[in-house]
């Protein structure tokens, strides 16, 4: 299984709701990512776990909750949204290396949740 | 951190044409260098990478070359078709699993 899944394929919520995104891989990669990618630019890097601990948090706002309950998932919590929130979360996964500061390997992308805000 | 400009952000050409885009990158720390496509409303795909120790990487129609002293690194699409039509991100990285994506070149190939 070469693939990186995700679900829901679409998500919309209101600024009150609380709803989780899922992503799961069987590649045994032991680091896992999420981005955000808004319309017509590059995908932002949010969060990252290495051996199922949290090694980066690029200041995203507590509003997003990551967790990693094993090596294979990956959930995102979403709580009080706001409609600039809107976006397609990607995530990925990939190889560590080296399990300290080591060279990043290939990162393989998931098809991402499309999530509105309303 | 690191800062990674990309050139074009279009770029069109006709079938059978060459394609170049470049990148340039600021942290001189940086070793690893991916290219992505995404086509409309699908998740970027690896098309080709390259790390520091190589200059030079080939793929059947697809190339990177990389320049570390200048710090820039270019894809090259020989014999386009209609079918590379997409959006393309450069990326860099210095390790920790981090890449900083460039702003993306979209690519037209007209039959």
């Amino acid at each position: 299984d070469t693939e990186v899944t995700q679900t829901p394929k679409h998500l919309v919520m209101g600024m009150t709701n609380k709803k989780s995104l899922k992503c799961e891989q069987h590649m045994g990669h032991r680091a896992m990512y999420w981005y955000k990618q808004k319309a017509k630019k590059p995908p932002e890097l949010m969060f990252v776990y290495s051996y199922e601990k949290l090694s980066i948090n690029e200041s995203v706002p507590s509003r997003f909750s990551p967790e990693c309950p094993n090596s294979s998932l990956l959930n995102l919590h979403l709580h009080a949204l706001q409609p600039e929130d809107s976006a397609l979360y990607l995530c990925a996964s990939s190889q560590v290396l080296r399990r300290t500061g080591g060279p990043t390997d290939t990162q393989y992308f998931g098809p991402g949740t499309r999530l509105t805000v309303l | 951190g690191e800062n990674v400009e990309q050139h074009p952000s279009t770029l069109s050409v006709q079938e059978g044409d060459s394609a170049v885009i470049k990148c340039t990158y600021s942290d001189s720390a940086s070793n690893y260098f991916p290219w992505y496509k995404q086509e409309l409303g699908k998740r970027p795909q690896l098309i080709i990478d390259i790390r520091s120790n190589v200059g030079e990487k080939k793929d059947q129609r697809i190339a990177v070359t990389l320049n570390k002293t200048a710090k820039h690194f270019s894809l090259h699409i020989t014999e386009t078709q209609p079918e590379d039509s997409a959006v393309y991100f450069c990326a860099a990285s210095r390790g920790f699993q981090k890449l900083v994506f460039g702003t993306g070149t979209r690519l037209l190939v007209s039959p």
